[in-house]
């Protein structure tokens, strides 16, 4: 069974703090990982994508994977009120047909 | 920018009606994708489509169909709407490859009543 696993939150966290989203798979073959965040009402925006092992980082946003572990996360540096929204993980597990699995979602508060 | 745009925000049908959701994509994207998404259930993958005529099943196909007669068009059909089919359905487009991500239309609200 393939899997993708996110923790439902909420994760609350102030103003100007990290924000830590995690999420882990179950195919350790797995080659790509996207973060996704969704506004309440709206539909998923792609805001990361990591295939090596590491840290990448984009602006505020940084994306950390480890395939050993099979886990990938997520930071997100001096977290703004805008940032709350649901944050879904999703790996591809199929190769090039470019299918995802998605995680059920991290829902994240940050309070002013 | 990616567009994926879906022929309507809101969509409101009754038991029994044959029902069409349309997505059209404007970056030649090989792989097209329908999912439905509820509360609690996150993203299910109902169709999706790698190329002109070709479709596979994804994790929920019963009760739906697809067609893609075009390259860039790919359109959800519930043959006879039940109200379990009240969702939010959303479209997505991607490249052929394994680091492609999948770039998402604004999505439709569907209720059946």
């Amino acid at each position: 069974q393939k899997e993708v696993e996110q923790n439902s939150g909420p994760l609350s966290v102030p103003e100007g703090a990290i924000a830590s989203l995690n999420c882990t798979y179950s195919d350790r073959g797995s080659q790509s990982f996207f973060w996704y965040r969704q506004y309440s009402g709206k539909s998923p925006e792609l805001i990361m994508s990591i295939y090596s092992n590491g840290d990448k980082e984009d602006g505020r946003f940084t994306a950390q994977l480890n395939k050993a572990s099979q886990y990938v996360s997520l930071l997100i540096r001096d977290s703004q009120p805008s940032d709350s929204a649901t944050y879904l993980c999703a790996v591809n597990m199929w190769g090039n047909t470019g299918k995802l699995i998605f995680g059920q979602g991290t829902t994240l508060q940050v309070k002013p | 920018d990616v567009k994926v745009t879906q022929s309507s925000r809101y969509l409101v049908k009754r038991t029994g009606e044959k029902v069409f959701l349309e997505c059209v994509q404007d970056m030649d994207h090989e792989n097209m994708f329908w999912y439905r998404q509820d509360p609690g259930l996150g993203l299910r993958l109902i169709y999706f489509s790698y190329d002109v005529k070709m479709k596979e099943k994804g994790d929920i196909p019963e009760g739906y169909s697809v067609s893609r007669e075009k390259k860039e068009r790919f359109s959800l059909i519930l043959e006879s709407a039940s109200t379990n089919q009240t969702s939010m359905y959303l479209c997505a487009s991607g490249l052929w490859g394994a680091n492609q991500p999948q770039h998402f239309g604004d999505g439709t609200r569907l209720s059946i009543l």
